[in-house]
This record gives C-alpha cells, structure tokens and sequence, in this order.
C-alpha cells in the first residue's frame, strides 16, 4: 500500500549543481503536482500535471523542470540550485476529487 | 483570486482542552473545503472535508462546518490530546481548475500534558 513515494527523503546541493527528486504513485490518478513547503508560507505549487504527456505551472515554477511520461511518474528537475531553493518538496497525487495524497517530503538545503 | 486565511500560530494548549482553529476563505461560486493535518517528519494527510454551505465534516474527534454566510470554516475539537499536536492546513478546492488546492500558511498546534 504504497501510495505516493519520494526520494531521496534528504539532499544537500551547493549552488549550480543539478539534481532529479523523484516522485511515484501506485493509485493510477491522473492529476500530480510538485509543492515546496516554507516556514510561515504554507504551501506553494511548483508545477504540476493532468496526465501523461500534460504539464503546467504553479505559482513559483521559476528553476524548476517537470515532465511526465508515465502515470505513475513525476520528477522534479532542478537545473543550477540556488540557495532559494532550500525548502522541504512534497509531491502529491490526486483522482480528481479534490482530496490530495502527499508523499512524505524530501527536504533540500543548497549551501 | 481565491485565498484562504488562518489564524496564526502557535495555537499551545494543555490536554484536554477546547481547540478552535480559525479558517476564512475568498473563492467565486461553491468551493469545496478541506483541512489537513501535517503530524512532524510526515507529508500531509486529508483529516476532514466539506463539498457544500452547512455541511459538517468530522474525523478523530475534530469537526468543521461549511459556513457560506461567514465564508468560514473553522476546525474544533473538544479534548485535545498530546497527539493532535501537528501542523494543521485549511484549504480550498474549486473546481474549473485542474484539481489545484488552494492552501492557508498553516497553524501549529502544541498540546502539552
């Protein structure tokens, strides 16, 4: 009973360096989406995606790169990490009513 | 464009006391409502929902009820144990987008023994 799993849960990055967190869910939903979680800001929408094939911005995509190419599968691409990016990632899957699964968080410090 | 506003936290409470977290939102139309509750180390998890005005979502012990007139939803609990202690999230759901919620900045909820 899997659900929505991530990795790596941790990862620290100096500044211009690249990495993939990987995200996949075992319910076949269609909608996934990628959320960076900061203190006293609650939760942000990176992008997110309606179905293989299908991708879309959230509110803060900028630095960050999606693609879908199964349904299961969602990584999250950053090209040239930036302190900015410290932050805690939650992935999250949905069927479409509404009700999100999230994965446990992969946190991230860029030095 | 659609928010939603929580009261800020810490919320610190002793066991077994009232809790009340405030929630009000701003969205065109009917809106569906949810809270999540965010326990340390973990991702979020659905504790509670409401699809339409006057509905009362109800889980663990917590209850939330639908209020159109006051565009509110506010999370209560009568006993509060040690293990209620997370990070709660009020959030709206409209459809017409693609399924995105819309998330408040959250309240951190400490109960002490």
């Amino acid at each position: 009973n899997a659900g929505v799993t991530q990795t790596p849960k941790f990862q620290v990055l100096k500044t211009g360096q690249s990495m993939t967190l990987q995200c996949a869910q075992d319910m076949n939903h269609e909608y996934m989406s990628w959320y960076r979680q900061d203190p006293g800001m609650g939760l942000r929408l990176i992008h997110y995606s309606v179905g293989a094939g299908i991708t879309d911005q959230g509110e803060v995509p900028n630095g960050y790169n999606v693609s879908r190419s199964t349904t299961e599968d969602f990584p999250l691409r950053l090209l040239s990490a930036a302190p900015s990016q410290t932050s805690v990632y939650f992935c999250a899957s949905s069927g479409g009513t509404g009700e999100l699964f999230f994965g446990e968080g992969s946190r991230l410090t860029v030095l | 464009g659609d928010s939603v506003t929580q009261m800020e936290g810490p919320v610190t409470l002793s066991e077994e006391a009232c809790l009340t977290i405030n929630c009000t939102y701003t969205a065109t139309g009917y809106p569906s409502l949810f809270w999540y509750v965010q326990y340390p180390g973990e991702g979020l998890q659905l504790l509670l929902k409401a699809t339409k005005a006057d509905d009362k979502g109800s889980n663990k012990g917590f209850e939330a009820t639908y209020r159109k007139e006051t565009t509110s939803f506010h999370l209560e609990k009568g006993s509060v144990q040690v293990s209620d202690s997370a990070v709660y999230f009020c959030a709206l759901f409209h459809s017409g987008g693609y399924n995105k919620l819309i998330f408040g900045a959250g309240t951190r909820l400490a109960v002490h023994p």
